[in-house]
């Protein structure tokens, strides 16, 4: 079964503080996102990667940069946290492929708290 | 560019009757949509998925959706539903992109099904 590991469940950052969340995928999958999930808004897609160095903008980067130095491991780093980047984050990952053959296998979340 | 709309935001069900959760999606050709489900503290779970073929599509826990092309909606619906299918649902188009792939997510039903 798919793993995706985030390595915290909860955490507490300052305003201006560099942040980073960490994702792991025991798959060997090419594919690795970042979301963030508020109230009203659903699922917003930040970063995505698909293979390693490789990075794309999703829709809402403004703020955010991503690492990818190894295929299991997807870092979100947040560069000067703010409070408007208190939210919900998710990591997930598929295969190489269509996103009907390959659907997301996502972890459970790490709820990030800028005061 | 793709959508999609998850008109209710709450609904409330009894524990046994029939549920129907409504999404409509725009994209410009054929898409690929999901319906995921949240559990609480949870990370997102596939339900079930469409590209192409028999318009109405089985999934996991008894659900079931219909894809419209007409109506561009692709509902999902349960015949009984039960307690523990409390969660929040998202319905999501998919697309192809370069290595990857790309969803878009809704702003998620929120379901409370009462005993």
């Amino acid at each position: 079964d798919v793993k995706v590991t985030q390595s915290s469940r909860y955490l507490v950052k300052r305003t201006g503080e560099k942040v980073f969340l960490e994702c792991v995928q025991d798959m060997d999958h090419e594919n690795m996102f970042w979301y963030r999930q508020d109230p009203g808004l659903g699922l917003r897609l930040i970063y995505f990667s698909y293979d390693v160095k490789m990075k794309e903008k999703g829709d809402i980067p403004e703020g955010y940069s991503v690492s990818r130095e190894k295929k299991e491991r997807f870092s979100l780093i947040l560069e000067s946290a703010s409070t408007n980047q208190t939210s919900m984050y998710l990591c997930a990952s598929s295969p190489l492929g269509s996103s009907y053959n390959s659907p997301l296998h996502f972890g459970n979340g790490t709820r990030l708290t800028v005061t | 560019a793709q959508s999609v709309t998850q008109p209710d935001i709450h609904i409330t069900v009894s524990e046994g009757a029939s549920l129907e959760l409504r999404c409509n999606y725009s994209y410009g050709a054929t898409p690929y949509l999901f319906w995921y489900v949240q559990s609480p503290g949870q990370g997102l779970q596939l339900l079930l998925k469409y590209f192409s073929g028999d318009t109405l599509v089985q999934g996991i826990k008894g659900f079931e959706a219909e894809f419209k092309r007409s109506q561009s909606s692709f509902n999902l619906r349960k015949p009984s539903v039960h307690w523990s299918d409390a969660a929040e649902y998202f319905c999501a188009v998919g697309r192809f992109t370069g290595g990857g792939n790309k969803l878009t997510f809704g702003t998620g039903t929120q379901l409370k099904v009462e005993l």
